[in-house]
């Protein structure tokens, strides 16, 4: 069974610049979310995928956006970056259909906003 | 608005004693409760969940215990090991028929098994 992996590991940005950063679900599961994880705090969730559309969002701005593709794996786009967008960007997938709540994360990609 | 609360930044316990993690929430709608692990440079690792229809569930060295009436949870770890030491959340999430299957987080809590 293969678990979520993200890309970049690391990325660094300048401000005003876009990022796309990249997830691929574990096998079996049909969701995608993404949390951001700033310094000290706890994950902060930015929106969930299901089935390509976007299936509830949390506090961010739409200069955060997503899609999901067919084979349930995900991209992050951020565009007009602010310092604060410094973080921690966290993947988890889960699996709607078995209606249970567990979602499983990848190693995060780890943004610096310049 | 802080709905989940981890109110200790850090713990430190002694290997092979019990680490009781702490956790409060505010929101009446959780309807399910989780406890992940982190360490350095990974993603959180899912540990162990609870039903709001339940008070108690157990997987070998964890129990969370759920008291709905104080919306308050905790996360026993016996006995502790120096493999436990990392950073602990506490996530909740509402229904699942309400939208998205989305998780509140605390802030986590530094816990650190001592030799």
């Amino acid at each position: 069974e293969t678990g979520v992996t993200q890309s970049p590991t690391h990325l660094i940005k300048t401000r005003g610049q876009q990022v796309t950063l990249r997830c691929s679900s574990q096998s079996g599961h049909n969701t995608v979310s993404w949390y951001q994880q700033a310094l000290g705090q706890g994950p902060q969730f930015i929106f969930q995928y299901y089935r390509e559309e976007e299936n509830g969002r949390g506090n961010f701005p739409p200069r955060f956006s997503g899609l999901q593709f067919p084979n349930y794996s995900s991209e992050l786009n951020v565009n007009a970056l602010e310092l604060d967008d410094s973080a921690l960007y966290l993947c988890a997938s889960s699996s709607i259909a078995g209606a249970t709540y567990e979602q499983y994360f990848g190693p995060g990609t780890r943004l610096t906003v310049t | 608005d802080q709905q989940v609360k981890q109110n200790s930044p850090s713990l430190s316990v002694q290997e092979g004693r019990i680490s009781i993690l702490n956790c409060d929430y505010t929101n009446s709608m959780f309807d399910y409760f989780l406890w992940y692990k982190k360490y350095p440079a990974e993603g959180p690792t899912f540990l162990i969940s609870i039903s709001s229809i339940k008070d108690k569930n157990e997987d070998g060295r964890f129990t969370v215990f759920l008291n709905k009436s104080a919306k308050h949870l905790s996360l026993h770890i016996v006995p502790s090991q120096p493999g436990d030491s990392a950073v602990y959340f506490c996530a909740a999430s509402p229904y699942l028929i309400q939208g998205a299957q989305k998780l509140v987080f605390g802030q986590g809590t530094r816990l650190t098994i001592n030799p």
